[in-house]
């Protein structure tokens, strides 16, 4: 599976859009992009996820470049409840994959 | 439905004690995962199951036994704690149905935490 690279931090105002990016320049043809967020002290929640056609759902959305090398997840209007670390993992599509959990970005919404 | 539920939420151990952590999901999902978190890291994977039956190793497999009696029980054993092993974990499930795209969409457990003196 592909090694993504993301933002240690980031911060951003309630109520605007925050916008999370994610490298993963080593993607190959049939791997997916795949987001999910920790809110402290709980498990992991998905949130997203593409292949080469933007996405969007009722959390966020999901921008992936043309070359598919990098991604970018919105939120787009930022709340208290959004802060989290926020986890890009690129993935096969074949069942029973193992989730690859990096470092993440941790997303600290400010009032 | 509850999803996935797990006991103990917290937990103290000595050294060399054993003990179990049961993780149950009531979404009938073929793929169930332990994983483990450290203060300030990622979740690695310990062991995981496709299927009743089944099980096999993860990154960070050693010091850990599971078993997968029923498709809807994963449970994950420690033999001889160490303090190593103080850590939170999380355990997962995910479906082989529907879309296979849909098939890295993993529900997540609240977690057990656990300490080992």
């Amino acid at each position: 599976d592909a090694k993504t690279t993301q933002p240690t931090s980031m911060d951003c105002a309630e109520g605007r859009a925050a916008n999370l990016p994610c490298n993963h320049s080593t993607i190959s043809g049939n791997e997916y992009v795949y987001w999910y967020r920790q809110i402290h002290s709980q498990g992991p929640q998905y949130i997203i996820h593409g292949l080469k056609n933007n996405e969007t759902n009722e959390m966020a959305s999901l921008i992936i470049t043309e070359d598919r090398k990098s991604s970018t997840l919105i939120l787009p209007h930022a709340t208290l409840r959004d802060t989290a670390v926020y986890y890009c993992i690129v993935i096969g599509k074949a069942a029973g994959n193992k989730l690859t959990f990096g470092g993440g970005t941790r997303v600290l919404v400010k009032p | 439905n509850a999803g996935v539920t797990q006991t103990p939420k917290f937990r103290v151990l000595k050294t060399g004690q054993s003990m179990t952590l049961l993780c149950a999901q009531d979404m009938n999902h073929e793929y169930m995962y332990w994983y483990r978190q450290d203060p300030g890291m990622g979740l690695r994977l310990i062991h995981y199951s496709v299927g009743e039956g089944t099980t096999a190793k993860g990154e960070v497999p050693d010091g850990y036994n599971v078993s997968r009696l029923k498709k809807q029980n994963f449970l994950l054993g420690l033999e001889s704690a160490a303090p190593s092993q103080t850590s939170v974990y999380f355990c997962a499930s995910s479906s082989t149905s529907g879309r296979a795209q849909l098939y890295n969409e993993q529900f997540f457990g609240p977690g057990t935490r656990l300490t080992v003196l």
